[in-house]
């Protein structure tokens, strides 16, 4: 059973902190690996996909890593702004179906 | 500007009321999903469907009810069957079924018991 795990659940960082989010899966045969951005009351924003062949994908000041063997991506934020403060989402889907599991989140507030 | 529409923002459910959440696309996308997300818990899927006239069970189906007679349109019936409906519910959408395309989603309709 395919099980998203997100450490920590909360994060608190000054502006300018680059840091790193973490996303952990228990299954490692998936297709791909999505990371999104909720602002509270809102829906769910796309920000990137990497899919199982890529090692990583970058936009902007984001970059996300994915190591299938050790069931592990990083979202990696650069020179954290306000703005950036949300509740940061992974996901991957079931292997041979069109389910996504969703992890719980981390939530982060970027202090200015 | 393509995207998907959910509305209302905010419903309220009396008990023993059928309440329908509705959700339109128009990005031209083949997939439509519903998500139920309640607060310290992940996204759990409630039906989702590949083409017009046709949708699957997710994990937390009972109480809930869908149709695609449309393509870009996928509304969710919150029956009274469903005991505890209170959450914040979720429409997806992508380009095609499959696992290659990203999801992209509503702003959210937030249901409340009366």
């Amino acid at each position: 059973k395919q099980e998203v795990t997100q450490i920590p659940a909360a994060l608190s960082v000054p502006e300018g902190e680059n840091l790193v989010l973490n996303c952990s899966f228990t299954d490692s045969a998936i297709y791909n690996l999505q990371w999104f951005r909720q602002d509270p009351g809102k829906g769910l924003t796309s920000l990137l996909l990497i899919q199982s062949s890529q090692r990583e994908q970058t936009s902007g000041r984001l970059n996300a890593s994915l190591d299938k063997s050790s069931g592990r991506s990083t979202l990696y934020i650069a020179a954290s702004q306000p703005g950036d403060s949300a509740t940061y989402l992974c996901a991957v889907p079931l292997s041979g179906t069109y389910k996504y599991i969703f992890g719980t989140g981390t939530r982060l507030k970027v202090l200015a | 500007d393509g995207g998907i529409t959910q509305s209302p923002k905010y419903l309220f459910r009396k008990e023993g009321q059928n309440v329908t959440l509705s959700c339109e696309q128009n990005l031209n996308h083949d997939a439509m999903y519903w998500y139920r997300q309640d607060p310290g818990q992940g996204l759990r899927l409630i039906y989702y469907s590949q083409i017009v006239n046709d949708f699957q069970k997710g994990d937390i189906a009972e109480g809930y009810s869908v149709s695609r007679e449309k393509k870009e349109s996928f509304p969710l019936t919150v029956t009274s069957a469903q005991k505890n409906p209170t959450a914040f519910y979720l429409c997806a959408s992508s380009m095609r079924q499959g696992n290659d395309q990203p999801q992209h989603f509503g702003d959210g309709t937030r249901l409340s018991i009366l």
